[in-house]
């Protein structure tokens, strides 16, 4: 049973455009929702990351917006450039279980020229 | 500074040998992961250790085991290989309080 479900498998944008992924999560006990972003041949590294209590987050040209209600939560990048080019994971923690995350299956992003 | 370091990169097997994977930290972090990640799965949990001497099994720990030793490192060892364990395994390790820090991953094909 995949506790977070993440889409889309992969998304092609153009340069300059909006990239968005979408993340839903079953457990109402999750309490962290991290991004991170991963490019070939490296490990994840945390992007952005949002709790609860509050909508929505930016950070530079990435914003994480959240629908407690509706159990979902996404990411978006602003004006995509060919750098974003990478994959995205979205993840879910319990409060009280540290950094133990459960992952969603991954988002390859390509951003065209 | 290195941060979380992974031995080897790459490591091709065969069916039934066994191997083990060394996790090193230089952050003195208490907690330390082994995770793999297969396409359109995601990173899944194998096993974990909240700190030097303990471990604890996650979400996919059958055909691994693991041992912490010492604080800095956290060895994944596979003592049967198979096929269904090629993967790339990525080890993580974080403060009490603070962020996940990957390693580079280790590829592992087993034939």
């Amino acid at each position: 049973q995949q506790q977070v479900k993440q889409s889309p498998q992969s998304l092609i944008v153009q340069k300059g455009g909006i990239s968005i992924i979408n993340c839903a999560y079953e457990n109402t006990a999750f309490d962290y929702f991290p991004w991170y972003q991963q490019f070939p041949g490296k490990g994840p590294a945390l992007l952005i990351a949002i709790r609860p209590d509050v909508s929505e987050k930016k950070e530079g040209r990435f914003t994480i917006s959240f629908n407690k209600s509706a159990k979902q939560f996404s990411l978006h990048i602003m004006d995509s450039q060919p750098g974003d080019s990478a994959t995205y994971f979205c993840a879910a923690s319990k409060r009280n279980a540290g950094n133990m995350l459960t992952f969603g299956g991954g988002t390859r992003l390509m951003v065209k020229p | 500074n290195a941060g979380v370091t992974q031995t080897p990169k790459f490591r091709v097997l065969k069916t039934g040998q066994s191997m083990t994977l060394l996790c090193a930290q230089d952050m003195n972090h208490e907690y330390m992961y082994w995770y793999r990640q297969d396409p359109g799965m995601g990173l899944r949990l194998i096993h974990y250790s909240v700190g030097e001497g303990t471990t604890a099994k996650g979400e996919v720990p059958d055909g691994y085991n693991v041992s912490r030793l010492k604080k800095q490192n956290f060895l994944l060892g596979l003592e049967s290989a198979a096929p269904s364990q090629t993967s790339v395994y990525f080890c993580a390790s974080h403060p009490a309080r603070g962020k996940l820090f990957f390693g580079s991953g280790t590829q592992l094909s087993v034939l």
